[in-house]
């Protein structure tokens, strides 16, 4: 069974939809994260959230939004969907103070 | 503010030949650096962790502050270890930031 769960594994939207990204961890840790993939600019990080009632933007959040439901849901919502935010998504969470993340295996997001 | 550079987007050696992946860093407080690797069609997982002084399948990596640096090596390639790398800083409250990666690709 996988620790952390993204859904959808692809998605093809609209411009101008909005779309929620999910993420689900069974690994118990507090610390959950959204970076988006690009090519040539390796892994951004988009928000994080250190527990439930924490929540953080980061180098790239304009655009996004976050909503930490539970302890392991942590989900990422693009209001209105646009072409420059076709990318791989990646979510993944830290145990507190361990350093070392675990990945999800990405939702391929395509916005038309 | 922390930055992390991997300076070659692809490397290409043949099966056998000694490997190293460049890193440097600029962050202003005590680093800690790890390695992770992509294979394809697979997740980013976790290769190494400079704290822990450890070789994970034949890679080390040893940090050297004078320099900024954290490069990876293996001195024997193997096919198996094509993928991607990437190279990432933690900062202040278990923030990792990552290079733009490298791709090792390993010719028979």
């Amino acid at each position: 069974d996988a620790d952390v769960t993204q859904t959808p594994r692809n998605r093809i939207t609209k411009t101008g939809k909005r779309i929620m990204l999910e993420c689900s961890q069974t690994k118990g840790h507090d610390r959950m994260y959204w970076y988006r993939q690009d090519p040539g600019l390796g892994l951004r990080l988009i928000y994080y959230s250190f527990d439930v009632k924490d929540i953080n933007k980061g180098e790239i959040s304009d655009g996004y939004s976050v909503s930490r439901q539970a302890q392991a849901k942590f989900s990422l919502s693009l209001e209105s969907a646009i072409p420059n935010q076709t990318a791989l998504y990646f979510c993944a969470t830290s145990d507190t103070g361990s350093g070392g993340y675990t990945f999800g295996s990405g939702t391929r997001l395509t916005v038309v | 503010a922390q930055r992390v550079t991997q300076p070659e987007k692809l490397l290409s050696v043949f099966k056998g030949a000694p490997v190293e992946l460049k890193c440097n860093y600029s962050y202003s407080g005590s680093p800690e650096l790890f390695w992770y690797v992509q294979y394809s069609r697979q997740r980013l997982q976790l290769l190494l962790r400079h704290i822990s002084r450890e070789s994970i399948k034949g890679f080390t990596a040893d940090l050297n502050k004078g320099e900024t640096s954290f490069h990876l090596k293996k001195p024997f390639a193997q096919e198996e270890d094509s993928a991607m790398y990437y190279c990432a800083l933690e900062s202040s409250g278990d923030k990792l930031t990552f290079g733009t990666g490298t791709r090792l690709a390993v010719r028979p």
